[in-house]
């Protein structure tokens, strides 16, 4: 049981590029979501799955895009990289929507953009 | 509105000494309180989950109250060992949605 994998764990972009983050899980959890992790900001969600076919925006979606075709996977595109996107990037699972739930944390991606 | 805020933002203490640090959110419109563990290198990891005023979590030598009406939790950590020092999260969840503090980053010197 692996829990929630995230690849790259580390990645070097340039102003401009575009990159996918992925995130898979083998727990049959519904939801999913990304995180974004800056110096004294705490983590904020970027947009979330409440199961595959359903994504919505979180707090700070702008230059991020998500797709869920599959339970399992829950992809996070950056469509042009901007130097602001540099940050450490988590994706969360839990097994249900709903208050009582906690997440499952992936290691996470250190992306930094140049 | 939706702010969760914490304190104090780093705490050390002398091993053996017992701590204590809050968690602040709105009181209006709660749903549950989550509060997770993060070691430096690692993911944050879930510690508890309360629900309810009043709710008392326990879980070895970390505990957790919540206080709904007022908007606080506190958690305690009685007997700090080194292997507790990690930076303590809390969020907020409104269902589709976790809200997390900055976390109160714990050291506890051997």
């Amino acid at each position: 049981n692996a829990g929630v994998t995230q690849t790259p764990k580390f990645q070097v972009l340039k102003t401009g590029q575009s990159m996918t983050l992925q995130c898979a899980q083998d727990m049959n959890h519904e939801y999913m979501s990304w995180y974004r992790q800056d110096p004294g900001m705490g983590l904020r969600l970027i947009h979330y799955s409440v199961g595959a076919g359903i994504t919505d925006q979180g707090e700070v979606p702008n230059g991020y895009n998500v797709s869920r075709s599959t339970t399992e996977d829950f992809p996070l595109r950056l469509l042009s990289a901007a130097p602001s996107q540099t940050s450490v990037y988590f994706c969360a699972s839990s097994l249900k929507t709903g208050t009582i739930y906690g997440y499952t944390f992936g290691s996470g991606t250190r992306l930094t953009v140049v | 509105i939706l702010n969760v805020e914490q304190s104090p933002q780093s705490l050390h203490v002398q091993e053996g000494d017992s701590t204590n640090f809050t968690c602040s959110f709105p009181s209006s419109n709660f749903y549950a309180l989550h509060w997770y563990r993060w070691e430096t290198a690692k993911s944050p990891e879930a510690l508890f989950v309360m629900t309810l005023n009043g709710d008392e979590k326990k879980k070895g030598r970390i505990s957790a109250t919540l206080n709904t009406k007022e908007g606080y939790s506190y958690l305690y950590i009685k007997g700090s060992q080194p292997e507790d020092s990690a930076t303590y999260l809390c969020a907020r969840n409104t269902g589709n949605q976790f809200y997390f503090g900055t976390g109160t980053s714990l050291t506890v010197i051997p």
